[in-house]
């Protein structure tokens, strides 16, 4: 079965201190995909990042920064310079290739900015 | 585009009762999945329609059904509600077929007493 495990229940840091945030994923799948998600206090889920498990390479999207590594089924995320309005929840998701309709989420970090 | 929308955003009902929730996925999308989240379950996955199919459940009892319309707009449906089913539920949305990208909507608390 897919797992996905958010060990950081929550992460406070200053203004423009740069944070990362852990996701380790399950599956028995060779074909899978991974998710970020931020989730603000109005509760919706904004979509970040899609990555396929058959591309390793980095993504850099402005302070967001994207680590995968299928060794250690990681998919860690770091934002660069962290502003205020970072403040929310961040949730890691997993979907398989047979179920790729199917989000298997973690249980989220939420990350706390202060000024 | 406008994005996902669902109505109500809130809502308080009575153990027993039933309720029923909307969505109305972007326009072009025809997929609706939705989800349940709780502070001690996290983001669970309910169902998923496509072309007024349901192609995936998840592990729910009975009383959570779903069903989606000819224009891709969803409802779901919770009977003799429990203080339990007290969640945020969110629906997303994504075009079908080999897109693997949902975009949700700002969910429906509902509240149980």
């Amino acid at each position: 079965a897919q797992k996905v495990t958010q060990a950081q229940t929550e992460i406070s840091v200053v203004e423009k201190e740069d944070v990362t945030l852990d996701c380790v994923y399950e599956t028995r799948d060779t074909t899978y995909y991974l998710f970020w998600y931020k989730q603000p206090p109005s509760g919706e889920l904004v979509f970040l990042i899609r990555r396929n498990s058959f591309d390793e390479q980095n993504e850099i999207s402005g302070r967001y920064s994207w680590n995968f590594q299928k060794s250690t089924s990681s998919f860690n995320f770091t934002i660069t310079a962290s502003q205020v309005v970072d403040s929310a929840v961040y949730f890691c998701a997993l979907s398989e290739e047979a179920g790729y309709s199917t989000l298997t989420f973690g249980k989220g970090t939420m990350l706390l900015v202060s000024p | 585009k406008a994005g996902v929308t669902q109505t109500p955003r809130y809502l308080i009902k009575t153990r027993g009762q039933q309720v029923t929730l909307s969505c109305s996925p972007i326009s072009g999308h025809r997929s609706v999945s939705w989800y349940q989240q709780t502070p001690g379950q996290g983001l669970q996955f309910l169902f998923e329609y496509f072309s007024e199919t349901q192609r995936n459940k998840g592990n729910f009892p009975g009383r959570f059904s779903g069903r989606q319309f000819s224009n891709s707009r969803s409802e779901m449906n919770v009977s003799t509600l429990e203080l339990g089913d007290s969640a945020l539920y969110l629906c997303a949305s994504r075009p079908g077929g080999r897109s693997y990208e949902q975009y949700f909507g700002p969910g429906t608390r509902l509240t149980v007493t």
